[in-house]
Parts: structure tokens; sequence; C-alpha cells
């Protein structure tokens, strides 16, 4: 069975700096899609980033990007020019393609981001 | 466009009692999946449907039920609550369920959420 571990219940950065967080998981598949979200203390749900494993190239959205490895089965978030927006608690998740008849995605249990002034 | 709606927002139950948590999109999502959020244990997987009357156990399936009619509407029931279910509860659908969606067909999206209370 597939899990994501994120091992860093909670991380501190000072405003505009630039923070990183960690996301390994395990599968026996090789075509899967990987995900973090963000929720912020009203609880929604909001989709940072995304990237697909076959791609190589590591996916990037405005300040947000992400360092993906896959024979290493990591997938960091790395987060430039902090805000104090960005404070909320981040999900890493894993969603096989399908090919396994699988259709589950597994979540992290968390990383709990501090943007500090 | 409403997206994913769920109610209610908050409820607060008796141990023994029933009830249904609503979800429903409006996005015409094959995929639809309810989840359980704890502290210090992220998001768990309750059932989960890939379209209209097929639905399968995610990780924490013991203590409720799921049906699935229609393409908009992922009903989940607690038919005796107890302590232990006193969670968050999320409702999330994506486009497409399959093997050859692609990466935007697979994007989950959210409803705000139920906090319930079972005393």
């Amino acid at each position: 069975a597939q899990t994501v571990t994120q091992s860093q219940p909670e991380m501190s950065v000072q405003e505009a700096e630039t923070v990183t967080l960690s996301c390994t998981y395990d599968t026996s598949e090789s075509d899967y899609y990987l995900f973090w979200y963000k929720q912020p203390p009203s609880r929604q749900m909001i989709l940072v980033i995304r990237q697909e494993a076959y791609k190589q190239q590591n996916a990037t959205e405005n300040r947000f990007s992400v360092n993906f490895q896959k024979a290493a089965k990591s997938f960091s978030l790395k987060i430039s020019d902090s805000q104090l927006g960005d404070a909320a608690m981040y999900f890493c998740a894993y969603r096989s393609a399908g090919t396994s008849g699988t259709y589950k995605y597994i979540f992290g249990t968390g990383t709990r981001l501090k943007v500090l002034a | 466009n409403a997206g994913v709606t769920q109610t209610p927002k908050f409820q607060v139950l008796k141990t023994g009692q029933s009830m249904t948590l609503q979800c429903a999109q409006d996005m015409n999502h094959e995929y639809m999946s309810w989840y359980r959020q704890d502290p210090g244990m992220g998001l768990r997987l309750i059932h989960y449907s890939v379209g209209a009357g097929i639905t399968d156990q995610g990780e924490v399936p013991n203590g409720y039920n799921v049906s699935r009619s229609t393409t908009e509407d992922f009903p989940l029931r607690l038919l005796s609550a107890a302590p232990s279910q006193t969670s968050v509860y999320f409702c999330a659908s994506s486009l497409w369920s399959g093997t050859s969606g692609g990466l935007a067909k697979n994007i989950q999206y959210f409803g705000a959420g139920t906090r319930l209370s079972v005393l």
C-alpha cells in the first residue's frame, strides 16, 4: 500500500525568506500524481501545486515550486519570498494514475507553517 | 458555479444517534470521496466512489455508509454515532477517475468541511 510521510509537524520561516517542506512517499507504481494542498485557518483545502510522475521537470506556480526526486520518492515544496498569508497547514498527497486499479488519494499528516513578521 | 457543497457546517450528536452528512457537486465529477481529519493524522479516506452506483472503502470505513445514486450527490451516513467519530469531515470530487485522464482531471476539489462532535 502507498504511504505518504511528512516528517516535519511544524516549521517556521521569517517573512520574505524561503522555506522547504519535506514529503516522502512509498509506492511500487511508476505512474502517479503528487499534490501539495494548503489549509488555512478557514479549513478550506486549496491546491497549491501538482506534479505528474512521468514528467522530470519540476512544477512551479509563482512563488511555489517543488523538488521532485522520483528515484528517492521525494516531493518537497519550496516557498520563496514567504508571506504572512502563507501561514497554514500544508498537506502532501499521492494519487495513483489508476493502472493498478487503485483510485485512492493518500495524504500525509501535514506540516504547520508559521510565518514570522 | 457552487463547486462542492457540504451540509451542515457544524453538528453535535449524542452517542447512538444517526445522521447523514450531505455532499453535492455541480461539476459533473465522476470521482467523489469522504475524508476525516483528526489532529496529527492528516486526512484519512473513509469511502470513495468512481461513479453512480459504484462505491468502495477507504482507509477508515467502519461506522460509515455511503451510496451514490446520482453523479451529483454522495452522502455519508453515520448509523450509530460514537465519540470516536468526532472529527472534521471533508467531501471532495474530481473530474475523472480512470487511467488516462491526465493531471488536470485528477485534481480534487474540496468542500468547506463539517465539524462533527459526538457527545
